[in-house]
């Protein structure tokens, strides 16, 4: 079965632009998760969805939001990049309960 | 504020021994605890996982122990192998901690 599919693999912005992400989860998995990881903070918590809701939310400012549609797919967008920003994104999806994550290969975001 | 902690950034264990991954966590409201695998350049790996009902789960050389009075769970691997070596992290369920690098010395 397809697995977890995001798109695009890699993006080059520029500081100030704003990005939007997208993640095709497996079939029959409502839960999507979106995880940004750098070098030396490990994966860092953005936001939970299931079901269209965001059960979940990280330590991240405003500029990160994120959406899921009714087919399951997600967006993930960030507003006014920063140099910080730079990072690969993870999305992640589940049917819930005791299923674990299934990672997407993420998207490597550089802001320059 | 880390809701699932992981202490130990390291751990070295030869061949054939016990592994024990430790984790913490902060929410007492998290329902599944969940253990991940991670090879570098690839994303993490679900391993094993544990409701928060039960104290133990087990699946072959892997068991997971919870202790919910202490907010804690561990991982357990037996026999360890060289094959083990990775980053391991545990997650509550879509907090994730910080990771613990376990090296298999042969």
């Amino acid at each position: 079965k397809a697995g977890v599919t995001q798109t695009p693999r890699y993006l080059i912005k520029t500081r100030g632009q704003q990005v939007t992400l997208s993640c095709s989860p497996i079939s029959g998995h409502r839960s999507v998760s979106w995880y940004q990881q750098t070098p030396g903070q490990g994966l860092q918590f953005l936001f939970e969805y299931f079901s269209e809701t965001q059960r979940n939310k990280g330590n991240f400012p405003g500029r990160f939001s994120g959406r899921q549609f009714s087919n399951s797919r997600s967006e993930m967008n960030v507003s006014t990049l920063e140099l910080g920003d730079s990072a690969l994104y993870l999305c992640a999806s589940r049917r819930g309960g005791a299923d674990g994550y299934t990672f997407g290969s993420g998207t490597r975001l550089t802001v320059v | 504020d880390q809701q699932v902690k992981q202490n130990s950034p390291s751990l070295s264990v030869q061949e054939g021994r016990i592994s024990i991954l430790n984790c913490d966590y902060t929410n007492s409201m998290f329902d599944y605890f969940l253990w991940y695998k991670k090879y570098p350049a690839e994303g993490p790996t679900f391993l094993i996982s544990i409701s928060s009902i039960k104290d133990k789960n087990e699946d072959g050389r892997f068991t997971v122990f919870l202790n919910k009075s202490a907010k804690h769970l561990s991982l357990h691997i037996v026999p360890s192998q060289p094959g083990d070596s990775a980053v391991y992290f545990c997650a509550a369920p879509a907090y994730f901690g910080t990771g613990t690098s376990l090296t298999v010395i042969p």
